[in-house]
């Protein structure tokens, strides 16, 4: 299985400031047939289900807000909130969905300071 | 609308049979993989499996084969996860949810998700 790893677990942002969650796997999601990274983020609300951000690392998912942005290729990538607004506290998780079974990431809980 | 809905929350004892549902409505449910994932209390994602309504194609997490099995039915549009000796470590928010493209590939994201279903295995 490919582990990912996410990092912090928590983190807490000043409205209006800039957030930034890492994420590690323990292989690289990138295929060499059509150089896409594998890779999405997801941010869940309490009592909801999780909801698609990111695809293809970089891809933001129709609907999301430009302030949401994914980085990174090979095994490391980033999400970043440039502009922490109240409304996105939430955990935010990485899927690998290079290989079965599809890994998530542990979680990094967002927090306004 | 693109949606998914699930079946209602469950409660069982250990030892007894469950099958939860999924249905799909507003898109192809043939031409899309549906998955789930499992949510301990107060824990985060796990990846199960992803089955293919069309052919019945499935995959699943090494941790989870042979304790669970996925199954669709496509003339009614649902896809089922299903357990015939619950434990109480079964005792979770199961989501489905659909990957965003369309097949033949099985690797994707998911981008629809279904509003959950709890499930408690006590005795």
């Amino acid at each position: 299985d490919i582990v990912m790893a996410q990092s912090p677990d928590s983190l807490a942002v000043s409205l209006g400031e800039r957030a930034t969650i890492n994420c590690k796997s323990s292989r690289s999601v990138l295929s060499s047939s059509n150089n896409k990274n594998y890779l999405g983020w997801y941010q869940q609300k309490p009592g909801q289900p999780p909801k698609l951000l990111i695809y293809w690392a970089s891809t933001r998912e129709s609907g999301v807000p430009d302030r949401f942005s994914g980085s990174g290729s090979g095994t490391d990538f980033t999400l970043t909130i440039s502009s922490l607004q109240a409304e996105d506290v939430a955990v935010y998780y990485c899927q690998q969905y290079y290989g079965t079974p599809f890994t998530f990431g542990p979680g990094t809980k967002v927090d306004v300071k | 609308e693109v949606q998914l809905v699930q079946s209602g929350a469950e409660m069982k004892k250990p030892g007894e049979s469950l099958k939860i549902s999924c249905k799909g409505s507003g898109y192809s449910f043939t031409s899309y993989w549906i998955g789930w994932v499992r949510q301990m209390p107060g824990k985060g994602l796990e990846w199960m499996g992803i089955i293919y309504p069309r052919d019945s194609d499935t995959a699943y997490s090494p941790s989870l084969q042979g304790q669970v099995t996925i199954s669709a039915d496509k003339s009614i549009n649902t896809a089922y996860l299903q357990w015939s000796s619950l434990k109480a470590s079964d005792t979770a928010i199961y989501y489905c949810a659909r990957h965003r493209s369309p097949a033949p590939g099985r690797s994707d994201a998911f981008d629809i998700w279904g509003q959950g279903t709890m499930v408690t295995v006590s005795s």
